[in-house]
Formats: structure tokens, sequence, C-alpha cells
């Protein structure tokens, strides 16, 4: 089945402990997304990449790293510089261009706890 | 940056019950969608819609892109609409902003 997958579903960490979030996808698109979701809020963009080798900063992006090796996979860090961690992370995917092209598809998410 | 509004911010239904949610953004955008997102945080699309109007099964939407609105209708509600739906617009290079949500819940 295409789709996006995300791992772990759930993740817990001790504060000072940088953690890689997995976002995989098989539904062949070019550009993939990380938000961040707190509870009761909308999501937020943290990093986008539309083409392999190739990312941009979103709304937030201090705190997090990201990299773009291969066309499937945009893995997440969260260092140790980000103030608030916890959070529901979901990742993205769509196929920019013309018409529906550029839908996203999301995830199901990572929940990251830090305490 | 694009402002985006979404109202009501709760909304309780009996089932069987109509609703009409809307969003209004404050900028010109490419890309408008409309998501559901479970109780298991999953977003599921619903509408791929920057204008004009569609529908699938109970749900439609209506996207006026010169006056800067897009309203979600459900009808009959069931109680598997209950959850959380998202307005998500993006301007340029795909990049979603989204409302803070209507959240729905379906009662019996």
């Amino acid at each position: 089945d295409g789709g996006i997958t995300q791992s772990p579903k759930y993740l817990f960490r001790k504060e000072g402990q940088n953690v890689t979030l997995s976002c995989e996808q098989n539904l062949n698109h070019d550009a993939m997304y990380w938000y961040r979701q707190d509870p009761g809020q909308g999501l937020r963009l943290i990093y986008y990449s539309q083409i392999v080798n190739d990312f941009q900063k979103g709304d937030i992006a201090e705190g997090y790293s990201v990299s773009r090796e291969k066309k499937e996979s945009f893995p997440l860090t969260v260092t140790s510089a980000q103030k608030n961690p916890t959070a529901f992370y979901l990742c993205a995917s769509s196929r920019p261009g013309t018409g529906n092209l550029d839908e996203q598809y999301f995830g199901p998410g990572t929940r990251l706890t830090v305490t | 940056g694009i402002q985006v509004e979404q109202s009501p911010p709760d909304l309780i239904l009996q089932e069987g019950a109509n609703s009409t949610l809307r969003c209004n953004f404050s900028d010109s955008v490419n890309n408008l969608q409309w998501f559901h997102q479970n109780p298991w945080g999953q977003l599921i699309n619903l509408f791929y819609i920057p204008s004009g109007t569609k529908q699938n099964g109970r749900l439609s939407a209506t996207t006026v892109a010169t006056e800067r609105y897009s309203l979600l209708y459900i009808s009959s509600s069931q109680t598997t609409d209950s959850g959380v739906y998202f307005c998500a617009v993006d301007m340029a290079a795909s990049k979603l902003t989204f409302g803070t949500g209507t959240r729905l819940q379906v009662t019996l």
C-alpha cells in the first residue's frame, strides 16, 4: 500500500538528549514536510524539502534539524536546544505542481514526551 | 504571514443534524485543504478546494476565493464525524498555514 509511515508512535526522552523521528513515504512524492502540533492548536511548519538534498526552514525551525538524502525519507532531529520539545509531530508529503498535485498527505504522527 | 481563522471553535450536534464550518483567510491562496483529525491524531484529507464547490457523500465544501472564505458542510452528522476539522491554506511553495480548528462533538 502507498502511504506515509512515521515511527515510533510514542517516544519518551530525557531532557538534554537529541532524538530523531523517522518519516518514510512510498508515494513517489518530491516534497516532504514536518509539522508540530501542540494541544488544542493547529499545525505549524518546522522544515520542508521540495527536492532531495535541499530543505528550507519553516516558521518554527529553531532547535530542529533535518536531512533529505533520499527521496523517500525525511528524518527530523529534535535537539537539546529546542526549549519545549514535547508535542505531536506530523510528517507530510506532496508532489508540487499545478492542480491537485500539491495536495499534502499526512502520516500518523509521533507523540514525543521529554521529561 | 497569512492569517487563517476558523469558526465556530467548538460545536456540539445531535446525530442527524447538519452543520456549517467556516474558514476565513487574509490573502489570496494557491491551495486550500480541509482535514478531519480523528481522536488518534491522524489527519484525513477531506477536500482540496482552492475555489469552487465539491461534494463527497455527506460532506461538501465551497471556496469563494475572491471573498477569502471557505465553508465545509456536514449533513446528517454521525458520531464518527466527531473530531477536529482544520482548514489549511498556502500562498506559495506548498507551505500550509493551518487554522486553529473547529472541534466537533456529535452525540446520540
